[in-house]
């Protein structure tokens, strides 16, 4: 059975903490992705990666990072966490090519920022 | 960047009536896609539309692509509890970014 697995389900940091989101696939895809999920915002791209130490912009980077050293994970940082970052981010992989196909999602990790 | 709207936002109707959410894109589209997302979980892929009008079935679901490939929706005929999510489309653009619609989420009462 395929698996996108995001390490933690639920985390509360505080202001300023550093904080790691992991996520591995088992699928062998070159695409992976991060997503925050906000009420009435839907999901918003943060990063995504197309290959290993390939990583681009989605349309909210700002205060994220991201890392992909494996094909198999893709990492989600948080430098300096603030409150506004509290959300559920929700990790997604995919197969690669020019269009992208269908994503595969982890159970998502649930980030509170006290 | 792309700007995707999705209507409508929320929708309750009573099981057996029919829904429908429609996805509309300010750029011409590559592709479509639709997921799922029931309370609690993740989004799961339903389907991926990529010719001009296209329709495809799934039991009570039809999904539709705009001649234009600009729009799309999404329509369950006699909905049923097991319904009830939030609908999202993800439109493509070709280079392997996905954004998502804001999605519509359905209730539906027995």
């Amino acid at each position: 059975d395929v698996k996108v697995t995001q390490s933690s389900r639920y985390l509360v940091k505080r202001t300023g903490e550093k904080v790691f989101l992991e996520c591995v696939q088992d699928m062998d895809h070159e695409n992976m992705f991060w997503y925050r999920q906000d009420p009435g915002l839907g999901l918003r791209l943060i990063y995504f990666s197309y290959d290993v130490k390939m990583k681009e912009k989605g349309d909210i980077p700002e205060g994220y990072s991201v890392s992909r050293e494996k094909k198999e994970r893709f990492s989600l940082i948080l430098e300096s966490a603030s409150t506004n970052q509290t959300s559920m981010y929700l990790c997604a992989s995919s197969h690669g090519g020019s269009n992208t196909g269908e994503l595969f999602f982890g159970e998502g990790s649930r980030l509170t920022v006290l | 960047g792309q700007q995707v709207m999705q209507i409508p936002q929320y929708q309750h109707v009573q099981e057996g009536e029919d829904f429908t959410t429609y996805c509309n894109s300010s750029t011409t589209l590559s592709n479509i896609q639709w997921y799922k997302q029931r309370p609690g979980g993740h989004p799961v892929f339903l389907i991926q539309l990529v010719k001009s009008g296209e329709v495809k079935k799934q039991k009570r679901l039809t999904f539709q692509f705009g001649e234009a490939k600009k729009n799309s929706s999404l329509h369950i005929t006699a909905t049923q509890t097991t319904d009830v999510g939030t609908y999202f489309c993800a439109p493509g653009t070709g280079f392997q970014k996905l954004v998502f619609g804001t999605g519509t989420r359905l209730l539906v009462s027995p």
